[in-house]
């Protein structure tokens, strides 16, 4: 079984568009994340949630927005988006609360916007 | 499928021992390459990578690797390792627009 896996692998979509990333995770962790790959092919942390409450908001753009339905979960929805969304989105998850256990990460989602 | 292989799950050093951490990967075609070191409590930091050029590449706090084409590997090296040292190191490596992650070795240094 996976253990942190996100849906869709593809995104291709049109500019304006509304799309949503799917993110599950069966290790009973406590905290989930989303991480972006820039255009120079760094990581970087978007969005921190632990037990379905946001911790970290790393100066995203609101049209960004994290929704947890529960612990297992984390969805990244993206309204109006832009050509510059284009990146791959990478989901992790760890154990721990204000502390960032070692992080257990899907495969990534590549979004193209067009 | 492509993967990326860190064989060393947990490794235990006194303090000014040398480090080495092995990554392989299983992509035959041009990789860019990365180590992150995610120090307790924190995230991801990148500690250094190779996009081309020199296969000996310097990162932050006297870490470097090495990318090694025939063997598919990117090993990570410290001479002498400190008790901040201490965390987990990630390679990850970058074929088009996929990037893969190892599961990550877990560094104790030890006072």
């Amino acid at each position: 079984d996976t253990a942190v896996s996100q849906t869709p692998k593809y995104l291709v979509t049109q500019m304006g568009n509304d799309k949503s990333i799917k993110c599950e995770q069966n290790l009973g962790h406590d905290t989930m994340y989303w991480y972006k790959q820039d255009s120079k092919k760094f990581l970087k942390i978007m969005f921190s949630y632990n037990n379905k409450e946001l911790i970290i908001n790393e100066t995203v753009p609101n049209r960004f927005s994290p929704k947890s339905p529960d612990k297992a979960h984390l969805n990244l929805h993206i309204n109006s988006l832009e050509l510059g969304d284009s990146a791959v989105y990478f989901c992790a998850s760890s154990q721990g609360g204000s502390r960032v256990g070692k992080l257990f990460f899907g495969s990534g989602t590549q979004l193209s916007v067009l | 499928a492509q993967s990326v292989s860190q064989h060393n799950h947990h490794v235990i050093l006194s303090e000014a021992a040398s480090l080495e951490l092995g990554c392989n990967y299983s992509y035959g075609g041009t990789v860019n390459l990365f180590w992150y070191v995610q120090y307790p409590g924190q995230h991801l930091q990148l500690l250094l990578k190779y996009f081309s050029g020199d296969p000996l590449v310097k990162g932050i706090k006297g870490f470097e690797a090495e990318f090694i084409k025939s063997k598919f590997s990117f090993n990570l090296r410290k001479p002498s390792v400190q008790w901040s040292d201490t965390a987990e190191y990630f390679c990850a490596v970058n074929t088009g627009n996929q990037f893969y992650f190892g599961t990550g070795t877990s560094l104790t240094v030890i006072p």
